[in-house]
């Protein structure tokens, strides 16, 4: 079981936007940054996100991050079909990197 | 633009030790500020960090698996390694390496991982 909670699937139609979720506690999200990966299926983990709500260069504005409290979130508007991936949260806990169980986002 | 790839044996049998190699190419390992870590990934499952060293020698590493793990750097060959010990079944996953930048402020492992390795399938089995 992940320290970090996301919901295990996600999906909409293109165009649409959908939310991913992750879920933590003090001694991680809300205490630290939060960090988005993205993997493409049989590919590795990519930077999605970071620092809560940065994207890294070459990032399409069609993703943002937020983070409160000890939850934050991935928005994906104008969904497109190759945005079908696994998407995954992390953040610092107190000694190591915890992750989310991944979410599987299918375009439907 | 930094590119890393693991190295190593595919197939450990149980209770041996589990060794892979990351090569970093296009920069060197010891240029900037950077930590350099190991993150593995059960097949069908979530993301499991494992450790990270600095080029000084300092290595941090995931409680869960501290007893069994050993980081270390060779500058010389712009290289890193990890050795897990006494490998089971349940360590069989694909293993990753990354980069991470230190920022003022940053934890102790580092701000955020990028780029990574493709990865390298190790299966515990005898």
């Amino acid at each position: 079981q992940s320290v970090l909670t996301q919901p295990p699937s996600a999906s909409g139609t293109p165009g649409q936007r959908v939310t991913i979720s992750c879920s933590g506690s003090s001694s991680n999200i809300g205490s630290n940054t939060v960090n988005w990966y993205q993997q493409l299926p049989g590919t590795a983990p990519k930077l999605l996100i970071y620092s809560n709500n940065q994207r890294p260069s070459g990032v399409p504005d069609r993703f943002s991050g937020s983070k409160s409290g000890t939850s934050a979130s991935l928005a994906i508007s104008g969904l497109q079909s190759e945005d079908e991936a696994d998407y995954y949260c992390a953040a610092w806990d107190d000694s190591a990197w915890v992750f989310g169980g991944g979410t599987k986002l299918t375009v439907l | 633009q930094v590119q890393l790839q693991e190295s190593g044996p595919g197939l450990v049998k149980p209770s041996q030790t589990l060794s892979l190699t990351c090569t970093v190419s296009g920069g060197s390992i010891s240029s900037g500020s950077y930590y350099w870590s190991w993150i593995r990934q059960p097949a069908g499952k979530g993301l499991e960090w494992i450790g990270r060293i600095y080029t000084s020698g300092s290595t941090n590493y995931n409680p869960s698996l501290k007893s069994r793990v050993t980081i270390s750097v060779d500058t010389s060959k712009n290289q890193f390694s990890l050795k897990l010990s006494s490998v089971t079944a349940a360590d069989t996953a694909v293993y990753y390496c990354a980069r991470a930048m230190i920022t003022f402020g940053a934890p102790p492992g580092g701000n955020w991982f990028d780029p990574w390795g493709q990865g390298t399938l190790v299966t515990v089995s005898s």
